[in-house]
């Protein structure tokens, strides 16, 4: 059974461009949270999905936004991106009753 | 924010029991106590949480002190492969839909 699957698993854009980045969920799960990770710093929360809908946002800027579809993969947009953007980000899957997450392994984006 | 306080880094000896300490002191009652670790490249892995009652599993155990204000995570048998950085964190226990808040973990180093 396959676990959280990301991509691209690496990628490298200049400033000001928009990326998307994908996520498709654990078998089972219906719930996506999306996390910022900063070289040396723990995971941020920007935000979650479920039922196709934004349900918590966490401290970050409209310049990231998402989208759940119905099979509940779930896709991350960053617009004008600014050097600062440069992380590692991180999708995490879980059912509604379960208290665990379930992380990918990340997108790298540079941003130049 | 919900907060925890954690030790930066710490050794241990392959083979020896790891123990992580963390200080949780205005816990509320509803909140649970959750371990997650990173090993490096790779997303946060969950390894166990607890309520107010010692918790165990085929990876760790979790000690809660009677007051909840602290608890220790234990590796019984630490591998060069427990190398990672542990994170403790609270997390209020009503839905399986709530955001995880990571601080800065302990970088635990597994010597040979």
């Amino acid at each position: 059974d396959a676990g959280v699957t990301q991509s691209p698993t690496h990628l490298i854009k200049t400033r000001g461009q928009q990326v998307t980045l994908r996520c498709s969920p654990k078998s089972g799960h219906d719930t996506v949270s999306w996390y910022q990770q900063a070289l040396g710093q723990g995971p941020q929360f920007i935000f979650q999905y479920y039922e196709e809908e934004e349900r918590q946002r966490g401290n970050f800027p409209d310049r990231f936004s998402g989208h759940q579809f119905p099979n509940y993969s779930s896709e991350l947009n960053v617009n004008a991106l600014l050097l600062g953007d440069s992380a590692l980000y991180l999708c995490a899957s879980s059912p509604s009753w379960d208290l665990g997450y379930t992380f990918g392994s990340g997108t790298r984006l540079t941003v130049v | 924010d919900a907060k925890t306080t954690q030790p930066t880094s710490m050794d241990c000896a392959e083979g020896r029991a790891a123990n992580l300490p963390c200080n949780h002191s205005t816990i509320s009652g509803n909140e649970y106590v959750y371990w997650y670790r990173q090993i490096h490249s790779q997303g946060p892995q969950y390894i166990i949480h607890g309520l107010k009652n010692n918790e165990t599993n085929e990876m760790a155990s979790l000690i809660i002190t009677e007051d909840r204000k602290s608890s220790t995570l234990i590796l019984p048998h630490a591998t060069l492969r427990d190398t990672a950085v542990y994170y403790c964190m609270r997390r209020r226990g009503d839905t399986g839909r709530r955001a995880l808040t990571f601080g800065s973990g302990t970088r635990l180093q597994v010597q040979p």
